[in-house]
């Protein structure tokens, strides 16, 4: 089973409203993060959040980490046409040494102007 | 030129040709990566290297062969490949193996005949 889902897996809202998207996880974690794909293209690195914070701000981003519960949300508020993307939440297990990056299946998102 | 390059963008292939993909970064990183994302499916990751030496192999077939010549260059040897070996092939580097921030390429589109 992999270690991070992102829910849901498709999103469509209008230019200006809010996405939130989500993501659930199974073992502890060091950090996560979280990244954009535009259609075919490489990925890019929008925020990462350590297992002991709770929230961080980027811009039109918010994104919350709830160790407890094992999730984490990813907010964009007043959404753009430029937002359209795949956004993924990638794990890591530990501190220090090689660590495995684990990656879930994306939330596709769609904003239409 | 700067951030993370990848070269051919597209490829196509018989399944007894020989090809090479190429990925170059240009931020002084000390660790780079190898991904497969195929339709539906979460980013696999393939190989990690850091400082020249792999730290990661994931399981994967020896069809594909890596190759680190030094911390700014990694390659990935093609060699006999099936056409469920289809997909973008993301290159990536990071300041260090420990699961911090990647930097990703724009990736290869292989299509295996």
């Amino acid at each position: 089973s992999q270690q991070g889902e992102e829910d849901p897996q498709a999103l469509s809202i209008q230019e200006g409203e809010n996405a939130t998207m989500n993501c659930s996880y199974k073992t502890s974690i060091n950090n996560l993060q979280w990244y954009r794909q535009n259609s075919g293209r490489g990925l890019v690195h929008l925020i990462l959040i350590r297992s002991n914070e709770r929230e961080k701000h980027s811009g039109r981003l918010r994104v919350t980490l709830d160790t407890s519960k094992k999730s984490s949300s990813l907010l964009i508020t007043a959404s753009r046409a430029a937002d359209t993307a795949s956004y993924f939440c990638a794990t890591v297990p530990y501190s220090g040494g090689y660590q495995k990056v684990t990656f879930g299946t994306g939330t596709k998102l769609q904003v239409i102007p | 030129e700067t951030g993370v390059t990848q070269t051919p963008r597209h490829l196509v292939m018989g399944m007894t040709n020989k090809k090479s993909l190429k990925c170059e970064q240009h931020l002084g990183h000390n660790a780079m990566y190898w991904y497969k994302q195929s339709a539906k499916k979460p980013l696999e990751l393939m190989f990690v290297y850091s400082l020249e030496e792999r730290v990661e192999n994931n399981s994967v077939p020896s069809r594909f062969s890596p190759e680190c010549p030094n911390s700014s260059h990694l390659f990935l040897h093609l060699h006999t490949l099936q056409p469920e070996d289809s997909a973008l092939y993301l290159c990536a580097s990071s300041q260090d193996p420990e699961g911090n921030e990647q930097f990703f390429g724009p990736g290869t589109r292989l299509t295996v005949l």
